[in-house]
């Protein structure tokens, strides 16, 4: 049970160019959380997504910011024409349908935005 | 706004002391509190917490929950150089899946 993957771990764009940021949840588990964590600040609910649908996405910005929970695949968070205020560590979660006990996190992908 | 506050930001002991780290609250629908450690990658699960004054324990790691004012502690008994990390506390709020983090606190043991 390998976890929830999550590549690339550190990535680097340049303002304008676009982030693709991927998750594959834990195997059985049908939930995915995407979470931002700003250098010393909390982690940040951003979105919530299940298999083709989102569920809540009320922790999402309105603009440049998207995520997909493909029926194959893994869950990507797309963030376009990145700007400095986006860098940070993007977390992915997963969890059972239960809900069960506590999420289980991926290692994190650092954006960093130059 | 629901807010999750922990306290101290960060903290320096020694091995074998023993800490404990604070945990406070005030959300519109509690359904859970959780604890995480977080080294340099993923959080790590340690406890959740649903019933107040009910000690949830692993190891030399404790948690209580007290809902009437709305706080969690974390102690960790006997430190040891690999407990430095920075706990995480988060609450489950019912209705969504959503968690609410703090800021967390960063522990630093010396040996």
């Amino acid at each position: 049970n390998a976890g929830v993957m999550q590549n690339p771990r550190h990535l680097v764009r340049r303002r304008g160019q676009e982030a693709r940021l991927r998750c594959s949840p834990m195997k059985g588990h049908s939930h995915v959380y995407w979470y931002r964590q700003l250098p010393e600040e909390g982690l940040k609910f951003m979105v919530y997504l299940q298999k083709e649908n989102i569920i809540d996405e009320s922790g999402m910005p309105k603009e440049r910011f998207s995520a997909e929970f493909p029926k194959e695949g893994p869950s990507i968070l797309r963030i376009q024409q990145v700007v400095r205020g986006d860098s940070a560590a993007y977390f992915c979660a997963s969890s059972p349908p239960s809900g069960g006990y506590g999420y289980t996190f991926g290692s994190g992908t650092r954006l960093t935005v130059v | 706004e629901d807010k999750v506050v922990q306290s101290p930001l960060s903290l320096v002991v020694h091995e074998g002391d023993t800490v404990t780290l604070n945990c406070s609250y005030e959300v519109t629908n509690f359904r859970s509190l959780l604890w995480y450690k977080q080294e340099k990658k993923a959080p790590t699960f340690l406890f959740m917490l649903t019933s107040s004054g009910i000690e949830k324990k692993s190891g030399r790691l404790s948690s209580i929950l007290d809902k009437k004012e709305l706080f969690s502690i974390l102690n960790i008994t006997a430190t040891q150089t690999g407990d430095s990390a920075v706990y995480l506390c988060a609450v489950a709020l019912s209705g969504t899946y959503k968690y609410i983090f703090g800021t967390g606190t960063r522990l630093k043991v010396l040996a």
